[in-house]
């Protein structure tokens, strides 16, 4: 059983570009979680989805960022209109229905905005 | 300050020696589970203790949780150069939930 796939795993952008981060959860797993971490910090939730359905967005900045959870296909965080603020490394986590709450990382992907 | 602070913020210890590291957290919680992560990588699942739960074993690992201090602790024992990571606790509200996690503990394991 494969792990949570995230591509690409690095990624750099120039100030303005989109960037666009993929998370393919472990088989079997309906619930996606993103978080950002900060050089020399811990992680910050940003976003909870299930299929189709965004469950809880109270992480994620206002503007020029989005999120989805198509019925087929990978989870997808875009960044719209990148800034330098933005260079972080953003994990995905995946857990399974009807079980506690054990969530399962990917290995993330560094963005670096020039 | 937030939910899930992890104190020390760094710790050294020699290969053999035992490793304590503690978090606080603020709210009530559901669960409490801690994570490894080695640097520029991903976060590796540890252990997760439940709020009912007092005590919990995993190899050499050792987690304490108590709620009327809101403090759990974890005890790596007979540590080696591998356990050379970043330790983070992370707490939930209800299963399904988001995780709020501590700021961390670097551990460094000199052999």
């Amino acid at each position: 059983n494969a792990g949570v796939m995230q591509n690409p795993r690095h990624l750099v952008r120039r100030r303005g570009q989109e960037a666009r981060l993929r998370c393919s959860p472990m088989k079997g797993h309906s619930h996606v979680y993103w978080y950002r971490q900060l050089p020399e910090e811990g992680l910050k939730f940003m976003v909870y989805l299930q299929k189709e359905n965004i469950i809880d967005e109270s992480g994620m900045p206002k503007e020029r960022f989005s999120a989805e959870f198509p019925k087929e296909g990978p989870s997808i965080l875009r960044i719209q209109q990148v800034v330098r603020g933005d260079s972080a490394a953003y994990f995905c986590a995946s857990s399974p229905v009807a079980r506690e709450n054990e969530q399962f990382f990917g290995p993330g992907t560094r963005l670096t905005v020039l | 300050s937030q939910q899930g602070e992890e104190d020390p913020q760094a710790l050294s210890i020699q290969e053999g020696e035992n490793a304590t590291m503690n978090c606080s957290y603020k709210t009530s919680i559901n669960n409490l589970q801690w994570y490894r992560q080695n640097s520029g990588r991903g976060l590796v699942h540890l252990i997760l203790i439940r709020s009912n739960e007092r005590e919990k074993h995993s190899g050499r690992l050792r987690v304490t949780l108590d709620t009327s201090k809101k403090s759990s602790s974890l005890l790596i024992t007979a540590s080696r150069a591998a356990d050379t990571a970043s330790y983070f606790c992370a707490t939930d509200k209800a299963a399904g939930n988001k995780l709020t996690f501590g700021g961390g503990t670097r551990v460094l394991v000199k052999p």
